[in-house]
């Protein structure tokens, strides 16, 4: 299995531009989550998807931020516009369902800079 | 407010020595993964603890769960250079693999 496929790997990008990040979940997982790491909050839980339904966005830091997922295979995140602050890691990750004990397998990240 | 908390957020350590990272959370859980991150990549999984009094074993890393406690442990015995990267734990609150991680722990292994 190929795992969790994230695109681009970098990007650096100026502040008011829009960013798209992309991701393809592993094969026959149910859960999609995107994640964002930084130095100063650590890996927080931006929102989730069971099923192509986001089921929790209350970690969305705003409404420049928005997520979809269109189909099993697809998601994207997007930041419009973007600001210096969004410079982070962002992380996608999926697993196979909610039952207990599931492994959460995550993406190699996306690194934006915006300046 | 859900708190996960690791000590110590960094440590040193030298070959073949005996080390402890705490994960303290701050409300029920019977849920805790470890996840390991090299520098500049991804979250490795490690382990994944289900239930209170777990414990999981891979090479020289063990992993124990107290939910009464609401604590977990990772306890690196011998220690190698490889063992080197940053520790994190998190807690599933919900039973749908949310999970909230802990602050990390930063580990050094020293020749």
């Amino acid at each position: 299995d190929a795992g969790v496929i994230q695109s681009p790997r970098h990007e650096v990008t100026e502040m008011g531009q829009e960013v798209t990040l992309r991701c393809k979940p592993i094969s026959g997982h149910d859960y999609l989550f995107w994640y964002r790491q930084t130095m100063m909050r650590g890996l927080e839980l931006l929102i989730y998807f069971n099923n192509n339904v986001p089921i929790d966005d209350s970690g969305m830091p705003e409404d420049r931020f928005s997520a979809k997922m269109p189909n099993a295979s697809f998601s994207t995140l997007k930041i419009q516009p973007s600001e210096p602050r969004d410079s982070a890691v962002y992380f996608c990750a999926s697993s196979p369902g909610g039952r207990t004990g599931n492994t959460i397998y995550f993406g190699e990240g996306s690194w934006l800079t915006v300046v | 407010e859900l708190k996960v908390e690791q000590n110590p957020l960094f440590l040193s350590m030298q070959e073949g020595k005996n080390y402890t990272i705490y994960c303290n959370y701050s409300t029920t859980s019977d849920r805790l993964y470890w996840y390991r991150q090299d520098p500049g990549k991804s979250l490795e999984s490690l382990f994944v603890l289900l239930s209170n009094g777990a414990v999981k074993q891979e090479g020289r890393l063990m992993a124990s769960l107290d939910t009464k406690a609401r604590l977990s442990t990772l306890h690196i015995t011998a220690a190698v250079h490889d063992l080197s990267a940053t520790y994190f734990c998190a807690v599933d609150l919900t039973g749908a693999n949310n999970l909230f991680f802990g602050t990390g722990t930063r580990l050094t292994v020293i020749p």
